[in-house]
């Protein structure tokens, strides 16, 4: 099947930091890719919509100029997390949307720990 | 907007009996019910997902079942096998053509299958 990989799968940073990162469709094109967020032990928290070539669409409470996402190509979005701290520590994933089945697909996660 | 429900939050069966997860949604206009099994530390897996159009759908051990008039729907697994032990969410979307809108998760239920 198709293959949205997420770099990096966990990172450590120091508190008032900026981290990226990327989501990328392997071998399809992402009209659309998701963010989200996870706590341990709960469900996954849609932080925003990203589309090619246009400003994400943000959830209700989520800032974004905390959470700066761009999608600047069919198999690529990221997602900065912008002055970093211990309270962003989270289990970061995003998916992609293949534009010519409609089927949506997960990276594997993007483990941000903020000390 | 969407909001969806799942219960239980924890089930725990004996190795070859059933297991049923259900899931209520509030906006009539969603048409699209994927379910997901989500290991620790993993990515999200759809296992079977389903479309207004269709109320009950079957894949080997899993079936997925849809009452669009009550707004609820149903994951079984029959003769459950350690293996299946995981978290499994629910989620609703309206799906239309080749585009999908947000997916609405449901807080998990943790299923443990006990040799």
């Amino acid at each position: 099947g198709a293959v949205v990989s997420q770099h990096p799968s966990w990172v450590i940073c120091k508190s008032g930091t900026s981290v990226k990162i990327e989501c990328r469709s392997l071998d399809f094109q992402a009209t659309t890719m998701f963010w989200y967020r996870q706590f341990p032990k709960q469900s996954l928290m849609l932080m925003a919509t990203s589309n090619e070539g246009s400003k994400a669409t943000y959830e209700q409470g989520v800032e974004k100029d905390k959470f700066l996402i761009n999608h600047a190509s069919l198999t690529l979005s990221t997602l900065t997390v912008t002055s970093a701290h211990p309270e962003d520590s989270s289990f970061y994933i995003c998916s992609a949307l293949a534009g010519n089945t409609g089927e949506l697909f997960f990276g594997e996660g993007s483990r941000l720990t903020v000390l | 907007g969407e909001n969806v429900e799942q219960h239980p939050s924890t089930l725990s069966v004996q190795e070859g009996d059933s297991a049923v997860i259900k899931c209520t949604y509030s906006d009539s206009a969603s048409n699209y019910f994927p379910w997901y099994k989500q290991e620790l530390g993993k990515r999200p897996q759809l296992i079977i997902d389903i479309r207004s159009n269709v109320g009950e759908k079957k894949d080997q051990r899993i079936a997925v079942t849809l009452n669009k008039t009550a707004k609820h729907f149903s994951l079984h697994i029959t003769e459950t096998q350690p293996e299946d032990s995981a978290v499994y969410f629910c989620a609703a979307s309206m799906r239309y053509g080749g585009s999908q809108g947000n997916l609405i998760f449901g807080k998990g239920t943790k299923l443990s299958v006990k040799p």
